[in-house]
């Protein structure tokens, strides 16, 4: 069975950047699959960061911006800030009202 | 303002079935599909699976065939889940997130429902 893989943590200085993939454990993904990103705070409902590849969702900086890189969604983030610690998530639409999230990025900000 | 609340933390039995309501509000209820996702404790986020409020069509996550099943309510615009056979490793947050048809992402996100199963 295909799964949805997120690098399990990342590390980032304050200001810097960082890119986040998600990829498929079966092929590639491409904007057809709709890849969307989310953040989550311990404790807090996910927040919507990125949908449809790129679109950023309503009152989100526009420091996060995603992506497709070679054969993986990818959300960058420019400017790195300490409360952009969190746990990201995507999740991918794999077709037939089917969906998928990947396993989550720690993101520690140091 | 668009809400999605849903009902109480449960306990039960393993064995037991579980069934977690939502209830939006704040926009056109048959216009959004709704997805359930769970996270058990310390882990990420598990799909579950999707209901169609205009048709009642469903789709769920091949995990959970034959144990899960959703429903809604047009007249009160609640979406239902309903999980049986409860063991301890569906103890975890269900949340409901609705997605505005045909835009394939989770627009807003219900509060989240603690099921804890134990003996």
């Amino acid at each position: 069975q295909t799964v949805v893989t997120q690098e399990p943590s990342f590390s980032v200085s304050p200001g810097g950047t960082v890119t986040l993939t998600c990829g498929l454990s079966s092929g590639s993904v491409s904007t057809n699959h709709y890849p969307s990103w989310y953040q989550q705070t311990p404790g807090q409902a996910p927040r919507t960061l990125i949908y449809s590849t790129n679109t950023r969702s309503s009152g989100v900086p526009d420091r996060f911006s995603g992506s497709i890189l070679g054969n993986k969604a990818a959300l960058t983030i420019t400017g790195a800030q300490a409360d952009d610690e969190s746990a990201y998530y995507c999740m991918i639409y794999m077709g037939s009202g089917i969906y998928m999230f990947g396993g989550g990025t720690k993101l520690t900000v140091l | 303002q668009v809400q999605l609340v849903q009902s109480g933390a449960e306990v039960k039995q393993p064995g037991a079935s579980v069934k977690v309501s939502c209830k939006a509000s704040g926009y056109t209820f048959i216009t959004y599909n709704m997805h359930w996702v769970r996270q058990a404790p310390g882990q990420g986020l598990e799909w579950m699976g999707i209901i169609n409020p205009n048709d009642g069509d469903t789709s769920y996550a091949h995990k959970f065939w034959g144990r899960v099943s959703m429903t809604r309510d047009t007249s009160t615009s609640t979406v239902y889940m309903e999980l049986s056979s409860l063991r301890s490793e569906d103890t975890a947050i269900y949340y409901c997130a609705s997605e505005k048809s045909g835009t394939y992402f989770l627009e807003y996100w219900g509060q989240g429902t603690l099921v804890t199963v134990s003996s």
